[in-house]
């Protein structure tokens, strides 16, 4: 069965300092991985994905993922933490034989303290 | 242009009213999402249309009526909800078929059901 596990309800990371939010996967074939953002009150934004080529993929404001077939992560990262980075974070999977429907993490709610 | 738009924002219906809500998106995008998303929770994928024909019911009641007038318009028809069904609804579009297609949200439709 196809699974994301997103293991940390919360983080807080301090103003300048480096991110990380975790993410695992489980599916049955090729993994096609997602990372959405939410700001309160708002719908969700597209940040980046993993379709195949380089483990590491860079996307908008700053963030990047790292895809590790192995540890079956897809975690992500971003040097340097803003406050308006804040917000609630989904990691989202679906296999190559899935055209829509996506099986999405609980959410990490990230916090960053000026 | 990568925007969605809902509309209203805000909705507050009793249990006998008939409401819609509306989505517009301008990218030719030719799949379009309709997601319930409770608080601090993930989206939960209610209906998709493809190329303006109903493609997945995720086993919606039948007081949820989706439409699709048209490629670029998706509407949610609401007839007799329950109290449960106050929740934030999210329209989405993304290009088309492809396991590695990512989809836009728009901000969303706040629905309270009184």
């Amino acid at each position: 069965a196809q699974s994301v596990a997103q293991p940390e309800d919360q983080v807080n990371v301090a103003e300048g300092n480096p991110l990380t939010v975790k993410c695992t996967y489980s599916v049955s074939g090729n993994p096609y991985l997602f990372w959405y953002v939410q700001y309160p009150n708002r719908g969700l934004q597209f940040l980046l994905k993993y379709i195949t080529g380089d483990n590491l993929v860079k996307g908008s404001y700053g963030f990047e993922a790292e895809f590790n077939k192995s540890q079956t992560s897809f975690h992500l990262k971003k040097p340097s933490a803003l406050v308006s980075d804040s917000a609630l974070y989904f990691c989202a999977v679906r296999d190559e034989d899935s055209n829509y429907q996506l099986i999405w993490g609980a959410g990490t709610k990230l916090i960053i303290k000026p | 242009d990568t925007e969605v738009t809902q509309t209203p924002k805000h909705l507050v219906m009793g249990m006998t009213n008939k409401k819609s809500l509306k989505c517009e998106q301008h990218m030719g995008h030719r799949a379009m999402y309709w997601y319930k998303q409770k608080a601090k929770k993930p989206p939960e994928l209610m209906f998709v249309y493809s190329y303006e024909k109903l493609s997945i019911n995720e086993s919606v009641p039948s007081r949820f009526s989706p439409e699709c007038p048209n490629s670029s318009l998706l509407n949610l028809h609401l007839h007799a909800l329950q109290p449960e069904d106050s929740a934030l609804y999210l329209c989405a579009s993304s290009q088309g078929r492809g396991a590695g297609t990512e989809a836009f949200f728009g901000q969303g439709t706040r629905l309270t059901v009184v």
